[in-house]
């Protein structure tokens, strides 16, 4: 089944500097990868995604890289804010119709923005 | 329109007991995910149903189950619990199920398994 990976575990950051996070996936028939940011005690809520036509897609400080070849891609948040500390996941999924949309996740990485 | 919701928020279980949660996705939803929030193993996709079918189902015993309405709203249930299965659970919901779907995630249900 698919594997993704998450790269780095803890990112910290201080305000203002630009954040990544890493995603290696092993289904080559993946093709639609979501990122959802966790707050403390919340709900996982999507922030970007992309779709594998695509191979870049920017929202305002977010952008996401996708690089189908190697099977990775990337989270980029500029300029960053003390709103942005979370847990962010990524995930990936396959694009089949009779696949739904059953979400592998990466294992998340924990976010802290220093003032 | 409101969000997802689950019910109830936080549960406390013994083992060998059983559990069933709650889910109603947002109005006009027909696919609903669950998942399986763990420190160790992270967000792990339990199963989805779609019009009151299993449409997929992930790695984990048949202890766990689950069930969708007429309504689209859902069921998990776990039996025999184990120590082990002390974990959030999320349900997600999205309209079609479709790849290009957004899953919109509930607050989850924290069970404790004592």
């Amino acid at each position: 089944g698919e594997n993704v990976e998450q790269h780095p575990s803890t990112l910290s950051v201080q305000e203002g500097d630009s954040a990544v996070i890493k995603c290696t996936y092993s289904d080559s028939a993946s093709n639609y990868f979501p990122w959802y940011k966790q707050e403390l005690g919340k709900r996982p809520q999507l922030i970007i995604d992309i779709r594998s036509n695509v191979g870049e897609k920017k929202d305002q400080r977010i952008a996401v890289t996708l690089n189908k070849t190697a099977k990775h891609f990337s989270l980029h948040i500029t300029e960053t804010q003390p709103e942005d500390s979370a847990v962010y996941f990524c995930a990936a999924s396959r694009g089949i119709k009779a696949a739904g949309n059953k979400l592998t996740f990466g294992g998340g990485t924990r976010v802290l923005v220093k003032p | 329109k409101a969000g997802v919701t689950q019910t109830p928020r936080y549960l406390i279980k013994t083992r060998g007991q059983q559990v069933t949660l709650s889910c109603s996705p947002i109005s006009g939803h027909r696919s609903v995910s669950w998942y399986q929030q763990t420190p160790g193993q992270g967000l792990q996709f339990l199963f989805e149903y779609f019009s009151e079918t299993q449409r997929n189902k992930g790695n984990f015993p048949g202890r766990f189950s689950g069930r969708q309405f007429s309504n689209s709203r859902s069921e998990m249930n776990v039996s025999t619990l184990e120590l082990g299965d002390s974990a959030l659970y999320l349900c997600a919901s999205s309209l079609e199920g479709q790849w290009t779907d957004t899953q919109y995630f509930g607050p989850g249900t924290r069970l404790t398994v004592l």
